[in-house]
């Protein structure tokens, strides 16, 4: 079974900054999902990754499938930002997403 | 497109009581899920489908049951309701591609159970 990490678990920044969050997981796989679920509990897909990097607006995903680890970045964080930001990925070869624990972003204005 | 429906919003139940938890998703996706998320913790796969008339178990079946009658539809059954299944629960498709598989996700359901 795959597991899946996320660091940390916690974050609290200030508007502007730029933001990491991290994502390791145990088995090889072929992509990787990074999603945000809002405050009011709403989930969302952002990115799909199987390699390399993706870029939509201020967030940046990358993906070291050799190292087994994902990093999303935001750039110039802002309030709206605030959520919880989940990796998934596939279950041994099939389409069954193993979750994250999840991150809880807070941006301060 | 309406995207994955999910009703009810919320519910109260009583220790015993029954429910379908309803989920519809008009996009023409083959696969389905069920998922709950306890507090602190990541999402659960409960069961999922990937197709019409096929349904298999996930991580935490145990009180629950699902039917796949069409594309559409994947609703989940509570039986016997017990506090151990007061939960947020998400239900889920997944569009796939080569290079862009997506995963849409309903509003969820918070049902607690009393």
């Amino acid at each position: 079974k795959n597991e899946v990490e996320q660091s940390p678990q916690n974050l609290t920044a200030q508007e502007g900054e730029f933001i990491t969050i991290n994502c390791s997981y145990s088995v090889g796989i072929s992509a990787l999902h990074w999603l945000q679920q809002h405050p009011g509990g709403g989930i969302v897909s952002l990115f799909m990754l199987s390699s390399g990097k993706k870029k939509h607006g201020r967030l940046i995903a990358t993906i070291n499938i050799q190292e087994k680890h994902s990093s999303l970045h935001i750039t110039a964080s802002h309030p709206r930002d605030s959520a919880v930001y989940i990796c998934a990925v596939p279950q041994g070869g099939s389409e069954k997403l193993v979750f994250g624990k999840g991150m809880k972003l807070t941006v301060n204005p | 497109n309406a995207g994955v429906t999910q009703t009810p919003k919320f519910r109260i139940l009583k220790i015993g009581q029954s429910m379908t938890l309803q989920c519809a998703q008009d996009m023409n996706h083959n696969y389905m899920y069920w998922y709950r998320q306890d507090p602190g913790m990541g999402l659960k796969l409960i069961y999922y489908s990937v197709g019409a008339g096929i349904t298999d178990k996930g991580e935490v079946p145990n009180g629950y049951n699902v039917s796949r009658s069409t594309t559409e539809d994947f609703p989940l059954r509570l039986e016997l309701a017990a506090p151990s299944q007061t939960s947020v629960y998400f239900c889920a498709s997944l569009r796939q591609g080569l290079m862009n598989t997506e995963a849409f996700f309903g509003q969820g359901t918070r049902l607690t159970v009393v």
